[in-house]
């Protein structure tokens, strides 16, 4: 079957790190993204991950382990702006994307 | 250069009724993809078309739900005979080319029925 898990919810400090971790199974895997995703918004990408390893952008950074299934979306220097939904999401196959539920991250002062 | 363009924002509904939503995608981009977000839930995807084609429709309902993206205009999700469960965000995706290219989404459409 296909399934993706991540965390309900989490709550971090403004200045501090927070890591959201995604597991996945899915019978086909062609690339993993990450979306941010404000209440009542559209989702905004923020990395795309197709190899093993850390992709560095900015104040956020996602890993990918393939042979685990198993990725992080890691934030520095959190600010009160990134609270939000982060969605994790897979491509299996050359276009269809199955997003997890998404986690709600709160950013308190 | 415009974002993905979806109208109408919010569309209110009767039970019965038909909805059209609309989606222009991004200046560029051939390949549109339709998403359902239900409240406090994950984007579930409906389908993906190209230009007078639909690639994939694997996650649309049998019934009551079509898709097109004619050659000229915007692609048009309409949703037959709606049903309180239909009510939800809908939201539109474009890419530039292939399918493996990322998406950007557009503002979605609310819809509610009452």
């Amino acid at each position: 079957g296909q399934n993706i898990d991540q965390p309900t919810e989490m709550t971090a400090t403004e200045g501090a790190i927070v890591q959201i971790n995604c597991t996945y199974q899915t019978s086909g895997f062609n690339g993993l993204f990450w979306y941010q995703q404000h209440a009542g918004e559209a989702p905004t990408f923020l990395s795309y991950n197709v190899l093993d390893g850390l992709e560095e952008k900015g104040r956020f950074s996602s890993f990918l382990s393939r042979s685990k299934g198993y990725s992080y979306l890691l934030l520095k220097e959190l600010q009160m702006k990134d609270s939000a939904s982060y969605l994790c999401a897979v491509r299996d196959g050359a276009s269809k994307i199955i997003f997890g539920s998404g986690t709600r991250l709160s950013i308190r002062p | 250069n415009a974002g993905v363009m979806q109208n109408p924002r919010h569309l209110v509904r009767r039970r019965g009724q038909e909805a059209r939503l609309r989606c222009s995608p991004m200046k560029g981009h051939s390949h549109v993809y339709w998403y359902r977000q239900l409240p406090e839930e994950g984007l579930k995807f409906m389908v993906y078309l190209q230009k007078e084609n639909i690639i994939d429709e694997s996650g649309m309902p049998k019934e009551r739900f079509s898709a097109e993206f004619p050659k000229e205009g915007p692609s048009i999700l309409r949703i037959q005979q709606v049903v309180r469960g239909d009510s939800a965000a809908y939201f539109c995706a474009s890419s530039p080319g292939q399918g493996t290219d990322t998406q950007y989404f557009g503002p979605g459409t609310r819809l509610t029925v009452l």
